[in-house]
């Protein structure tokens, strides 16, 4: 499996524009997560998905964010308008069932955004 | 409650030391414990974990001690070495969080050759 797929690795953007990230979970993981790091926050959890299903976005900082996970092997992050408070890098990340032997998660190599 | 606070925030130790992260948790459900390391550039990976059943586990030069009643886990990488240089998370889970893990600040460890 190539891991946890993340596009694009870097993105930058004016200020009020869409932006869309996306990600393809590793087959089999039933559980997708979206997560904001900046040095002032560190990790911070947005919203996470079991079986397509969202569970809890409440780490959605604004209704500028909203997530998809339309099937198992994709999801997208998409914030509308974007601002510059907004840079930072996004990971996705992917795991199995809580309790089974190769249990974590799996982290993609993060989309770096930039709001200029 | 569903904090997990993590010291220090920065560590400097030269090769062949011990490394030692802390972390410390308040909710008594959780049940796993993992540590994370990231290099610039990347992703978390998983480095080791362990559940409240056992008090230590040790993988290589990595090694999770666990104390349940004082609600604290801690890493210790052994002869460490300037490839170990990256940023470790704890992290925390359990049964009333389902899947979702409880991350610490991150500590950012510097092995001077």
């Amino acid at each position: 499996d190539a891991g946890v797929i993340q596009s694009p690795r870097h993105e930058v953007t004016e200020m009020g524009q869409e932006v869309t990230l996306r990600c393809k979970p590793i087959s089999g993981h039933d559980y997708l997560f979206w997560y904001r790091q900046t040095m002032m926050r560190g990790l911070e959890l947005l919203i996470y998905f079991n079986n397509n299903v969202p569970i809890d976005d409440s780490g959605m900082p604004e209704d500028r964010f909203s997530a998809k996970m339309p099937n198992a092997s994709f999801s997208t992050l998409k914030i509308q308008p974007s601002e510059p408070r907004d840079s930072a890098v996004y990971f996705c990340a992917s795991s199995p069932e809580p309790g089974t032997a190769n249990y974590g998660y799996t982290f993609g190599s993060g989309t770096r955004l930039t709001v200029v | 409650q569903q904090q997990v606070k993590q010291s220090p925030q920065s560590l400097i130790v030269q090769k062949g030391g011990i490394s030692i992260i802390n972390c410390a948790y308040e909710n008594t459900a959780f049940d796993y414990f993992p540590w994370y390391q990231q290099f610039p550039g990347k992703g978390p990976a998983l480095l080791i974990a362990i559940r409240p059943d056992v008090s230590e586990k040790k993988e290589g030069r990595f090694t999770i001690s666990f104390n349940k009643s004082a609600k604290q886990f801690s890493l210790h990488i052994m002869d460490s070495q300037p490839g170990d240089s990256a940023t470790y998370f704890c992290a925390a889970s359990g049964e009333t969080s389902g899947s979702r893990l409880t991350f610490g600040e991150g500590t950012q460890l510097t092995v001077n050759p």
